[in-house]
């Protein structure tokens, strides 16, 4: 009974290098989001995916893409890191397809830090 | 002003206390309203909805006030397992309008 599942869990990289952000969910959802999670700033959407297929941006999508790669699979890429994008890093997913919709389900996080 | 804003404590009781949280929000046509668990280096974990009659779970009682645009999570007798950080989280109609806040600390002291 996995539920949602991001790897790596730690990871440190150096300014400019690229890096992708796996998360797989095993619960047949419709719903995937990515998430940064910041000290003092509550949780912020980066990316979301209401069905496969589709994604959309959120709060703070600049210097991030991501991938819907199936019913499953929600990848967020980083292209060239920055410092202000180390941080923890969530991948969430919901039943839900229409909105409202809360994510209902966490993955364990990504402790990012770019030096 | 933040569209939603917590407390962020750190609130110490003992353990068998009772211990309450505001939660404010901006925005008057939010529509939804949750409270979340975050244990320490750990993800978020849904706790409770919160409806506008308020509603009870166990321990835990959340409400909410619509007209000075806030909500509220009460813990009765409180556990040293209770101790994490309670996210309150508000959204809008749209989907991509999810607001979590920044978390009230709780610690249960033996």
């Amino acid at each position: 009974n996995a539920g949602v599942t991001q790897t790596p869990k730690f990871q440190v990289l150096k300014t400019g290098q690229s890096m992708t952000l796996q998360c797989a969910q095993d619960m047949n959802h419709n719903s995937m989001y990515w998430y940064r999670q910041d000290p003092g700033m509550g949780l912020r959407l980066i990316y979301y995916s209401a069905s496969e297929g589709t994604t959309d941006k959120g709060e703070v999508p600049n210097g991030y893409n991501v991938s819907r790669l199936n019913k499953r699979e929600f990848s967020l890429r980083l292209e060239s890191a920055a410092p202000s994008q180390t941080s923890v890093y969530f991948c969430a997913s919901s039943e839900a397809r229409g909105s409202p919709s809360i994510p209902q389900h966490f993955g364990d996080g990504t402790r990012l830090s770019i030096l | 002003r933040k569209e939603v804003e917590q407390d962020p404590g750190p609130f110490n009781v003992p353990e068998g206390a009772t211990v309450a949280f505001n939660c404010t929000y901006s925005n008057s046509a939010s529509q939804s309203f949750f409270w979340y668990r975050q244990d320490c280096r750990k993800e978020p974990k849904l706790l409770m909805s919160v409806y506008s009659s308020g509603n009870e779970d166990g321990r835990f009682t959340a409400q909410l006030n619509r007209a000075s645009q806030y909500i509220s999570l009460l813990i009765r007798d409180s556990k040293l397992s209770d101790s994490a950080t309670y996210l309150c989280v508000v959204s809008k109609t749209s989907y991509d309008k999810v607001i979590f806040g920044p978390g009230t600390s709780l610690s249960v002291i033996p």
